[in-house]
């Protein structure tokens, strides 16, 4: 079985200041890794996607995540953060050889104050 | 285009009663997900259907909790004998393919009095 630990459940942070918000993962089988984004009273949205390929992942809005198979991790940054990016974050699992569903973390939630 | 629609967005019952949760997936999407998400946690996976089909469903708790999709598009979540720990918001994701992105619906917010 799968699972997913965000450390952190809350993040406070400064507009225009850097966060990361923390991922790791434990899986006996290889797997792909996802970011997902809740904004207040909305569904969840996929943020990036590691698959294969690069180990690190950039979002269009300015996040990023890089894939570290030796510390199992997919932490996620953003150099400098807008109020418009509170919301709460997710990562998740999925293992390749077996569908698709998905094994989130408890989520992190971001307030970006001013 | 629409995205995934679930209905009710509340629904609030007595323990013992029965519900139903309906899941309208993007139009063309083959693989249908359903996850439950309790307060202060991340969403957990129930069930997926692949077509008509439950391709897995390793995730329902017991066998109160049971869902169909019988000509393979619109999914629906029946729990019989609510129990307060039911309470929950229940997400239904659908993907083109199976191992496609998913896409989520909005949520049912369930409430168990």
């Amino acid at each position: 079985a799968q699972s997913v630990t965000q450390l952190d459940s809350q993040v406070p942070v400064f507009e225009e200041a850097p966060v990361e918000l923390r991922c790791n993962y434990s899986s006996s089988v290889s797997v792909y890794l996802f970011w997902y984004v809740q904004y207040p009273n909305q569904g969840l949205q996929l943020l990036l996607k590691y698959l294969s390929g690069s180990t690190l992942v950039e979002s269009i809005n300015g996040f990023e995540a890089e894939f570290n198979k030796s510390q199992t991790s997919f932490h996620l940054r953003k150099p400098s953060v807008h109020i418009s990016d509170t919301a709460e974050y997710f990562c998740a699992v999925s293992v390749k050889a077996a569908g698709n569903k998905l094994t989130f973390g408890g989520g992190t939630r971001v307030l970006v104050k001013p | 285009g629409a995205g995934v629609s679930q209905t009710p967005s509340n629904k609030v019952t007595e323990k013992g009663k029965y519900v139903e949760l309906r899941c309208d997936p993007i139009s063309g999407h083959t693989a249908l997900y359903w996850y439950r998400q309790s307060l202060g946690q991340g969403p957990e996976f129930l069930i997926y259907f692949q077509g008509t089909g439950a391709a897995d469903d390793s995730g329902l708790p017991n066998d109160r909790f049971f869902a169909v999709r019988p000509e393979g598009s619109v999914s629906t979540l029946k729990i019989q004998r609510t129990e307060r720990g039911d309470s929950a918001v229940y997400l239904c994701a659908s993907s083109l393919i199976v191992r496609g992105e998913q896409f989520f619906g909005p949520g049912t917010r369930l409430t168990v009095l």
